[in-house]
């Protein structure tokens, strides 16, 4: 079964360091996403990606945060100036068409700022 | 805007006991329903959907318009379904909505 990708697993960062997060989704699938998920909270929308533009974004996506897909394979989030909030696991997710059709996550980067 | 609120953080039974995991969600429209599973330090896993009412692992899922509930619910639990379960929500073409994810502990 395909899966989505995301290296590392775990990320350690001194607060205020810039951090990139890797995800390699499904390879026909045309929307991307990530979410984060801060420990003992629910799972939050950070950002939808489709046709190599932001489709949408929420609150929580301030400057510090963008995303690429730098190759046609990789999906990666980056924070430019981590601060000890940032603190979470964050998912990356992919599917080939949205609404009714389910996402695949990918298994999580447990970042953690100090 | 749309909301799914799963009222049990921790949801704790034995082995064998049935099971509900209640999740109820507020809409503007017609919205697709979902429950995902994430088992100790692995993925998000896509568990059911309500459009395609299956059954996976024993569970089941019905979508109740009438009440705004969509409970997960399985007769006899396993010690492996014990995980966080989300009830996740999605409008038309709009991104998946969360809720705030129950704890099942199944005792032996």
């Amino acid at each position: 079964e395909p899966e989505v990708t995301q290296t590392p697993s775990h990320q350690v960062t001194q607060m205020g360091q810039e951090v990139i997060l890797r995800c390699v989704p499904i390879s026909n699938h045309l929307y991307f996403y990530w979410y984060r998920q801060i420990l003992g909270q629910k799972v939050e929308f950070l950002v939808s990606f489709y046709n190599n533009e932001i489709s949408e974004k929420s609150e929580i996506f301030d400057d510090q945060f963008s995303v690429e897909r730098p190759d046609g394979s990789n999906f990666t989030l980056k924070i430019r100036s981590t601060k000890l909030e940032d603190s979470a696991m964050y998912f990356c997710a992919s599917s080939l068409r949205q609404g009714s059709y389910g996402y695949t996550f990918g298994s999580g980067t447990r970042l953690t700022v100090v | 805007a749309q909301r799914v609120t799963q009222p049990e953080k921790l949801l704790s039974v034995f082995k064998g006991a049935p099971v509900e995991l209640k999740c109820n969600y507020s809409y503007s429209g017609s919205p697709e329903l979902f429950w995902y599973v994430q088992y100790s330090r692995q993925r998000l896993q896509l568990l059911l959907r309500h459009i395609s009412r299956e059954s996976i692992k024993g569970f089941t899922a019905d979508l109740n318009k009438g009440e705004t509930s969509f409970h997960l619910k399985k007769p006899f639990a396993q010690e492996e379904d014990s995980a966080m379960y989300y009830c996740a929500l999605t409008l038309g073409a709009q991104k998946p909505v969360f809720g705030q994810g129950t704890r099942l502990t199944i005792n032996p």
